[in-house]
């Protein structure tokens, strides 16, 4: 099956500057890349999410970028804020078949912001 | 508020005990996924089922078992418990339309002692 992994596991910025968390996959047939971002003891929620027909997407302050040659995608949080501190997760979801829409997620990233 | 509905919010149970967790859909989503979430193990697929029927399976322990009704809502039925089972186990749905964004439900926080 897809194997996501995700870089840093950890996290500090200082309040105002740029974050990025990277993560790679290990199937080329993945198609659909979403970040979620999860507050202590709360559901994970989807922030943005990317396809493979595109290789860039951006949302005010949040962007994600896709490198298919290499099995990467990244997630770019500029001008940080402290309500910017969660856990993020990538996940990637292989569309084919009986395996429909199951996500395979990363680690996570403990992102920190300090005022 | 993702509008995807879970119950209950936090279990308390002994070891060897059975419970059953539950879930609704959004409004109009076809599809229930289950996932666990532990400290080791991260975030995992545990199961999938599309309009009453399993549509796909991960790793999800013979002890446990599921299904989804007629109304959509969806059981994760859980036996057997042991204390490795404490967990937060969420649900998601998508819309029929974009059959690969899910939405998380609250979760359930099962606490085995």
């Amino acid at each position: 099956g897809e194997n996501v992994e995700q870089h840093p596991s950890t996290l500090s910025v200082q309040e105002g500057d740029s974050a990025v968390i990277k993560c790679t996959y290990s199937d080329s047939a993945s198609n659909y890349f979403p970040w979620y971002k999860q507050e202590l003891g709360k559901r994970p929620q989807l922030i943005i999410d990317i396809r493979s027909n595109v290789g860039e997407k951006k949302d005010q302050r949040i962007a994600v970028t896709l490198n298919k040659t290499a099995k990467h995608f990244s997630l770019h949080i500029t001008e940080t804020q402290p309500e910017d501190s969660a856990v993020y997760f990538c996940a990637a979801s292989i569309s084919r078949g009986s395996t429909l829409g199951r996500l395979y997620f990363g680690r996570g990233t403990q992102l920190t912001v300090w005022p | 508020d993702s509008g995807v509905t879970q119950t209950p919010k936090h279990l308390i149970t002994a070891t060897g005990q059975r419970v059953t967790l539950r879930c609704s859909p959004r409004s109009g989503d076809l599809s229930v996924y289950w996932y666990q979430q532990s400290l080791d193990q991260g975030l995992q697929f545990l199961i999938q089922y599309y309009n009453g029927e399993e549509r796909a399976k991960g790793n999800i322990l013979e002890r446990f078992s599921a299904q989804q009704f007629p109304d959509l809502h969806s059981e994760l039925n859980l036996s057997s418990l042991e204390l490795g089972d404490s967990a937060l186990y969420f649900c998601a749905s998508n819309p029929p339309d974009r059959t690969d964004t899910q939405y998380f439900g609250p979760g359930t926080r099962l606490t085995v002692l």
